[in-house]
């Protein structure tokens, strides 16, 4: 059971140039989760989806695009990368985003470590 | 919990002394915090979480305060080991939020042999 995978663990691009990060979770969670962290900082959430075929703006979606390719996979395009995109960025997943006031735990993957010069 | 932009806020304690985190949280909303423990080059690790019709919530060597009147939350971490040396986060959620997290700027703690 590995939990949260995410492919790449470092990247480097030349500002303008696409990637794909990838997301993989082995828990049957039915919600996952794109963020994006900065030095020093807390997390901030690009996007999620809260069940399979459905995907909603966080905080910080602009740049980004997310594709929830079923229930396992969730993957976060950069289309033109910028300077300010970089970051390192957290995929997480929780059994669901919860209603009724129950919130459900995330668990976080290894981050993928991204510089874009 | 605040925002610091580049610059953590510090924790340091000596091994075997109780170490407290405090965190403000900023919407009187919320019902739900948890605290999340980020170790260097990983993800953030779950560590406990309480609901906002308790007050207080332990877990092993960890215990959780939180007070609503003036909405800050603390972590308190008893005989402290270096392996508990991370940066720890603080988040909170509710329906005002769709039930998203929305996480503090976050505490390293450092202890000392």
């Amino acid at each position: 059971n590995a939990g949260v995978t995410q492919t790449p663990k470092f990247q480097v691009l030349k500002t303008g140039q696409s990637m794909t990060l990838q997301c993989a979770q082995d828990m049957n969670h039915n919600s996952m989760y794109w963020y994006r962290q900065d030095p020093g900082m807390g997390l901030r959430l690009i996007y999620y989806s809260a069940s399979e075929g459905t995907t909603d703006k966080g905080e910080v979606p602009n740049g980004y695009n997310v594709s929830r390719l079923n229930k396992r996979e969730f993957s976060l395009r950069l289309e033109s990368a910028a300077p300010s995109q970089t970051s390192v960025y957290f995929c997480a997943s929780s059994a669901g985003t919860g209603g009724a006031g129950f919130i459900y735990e995330q668990y976080f993957g290894p981050g993928t470590r991204l510089t874009v010069t | 919990g605040e925002s610091v932009g580049l610059h953590l806020p510090t924790l340091s304690v000596q091994e075997g002394d109780n170490s407290i985190i405090n965190c403000a949280y900023s919407n009187s909303a919320s019902d739900y915090f948890i605290w999340y423990k980020q170790e260097s080059g990983k993800g953030p690790q779950f560590i406990i979480d309480i609901r906002s019709n308790m007050d207080k919530r332990q877990g092993q060597r960890v215990t959780v305060l939180l007070n609503k009147t003036v909405k800050h939350l603390s972590l308190q971490i008893a005989a402290t080991q270096p392996g508990d040396s991370a940066v720890y986060f603080c988040a909170e959620s509710g329906a005002h939020a769709g039930n998203m997290l929305t996480f503090g700027g976050g505490t390293r703690l450092m202890v000392k042999p």
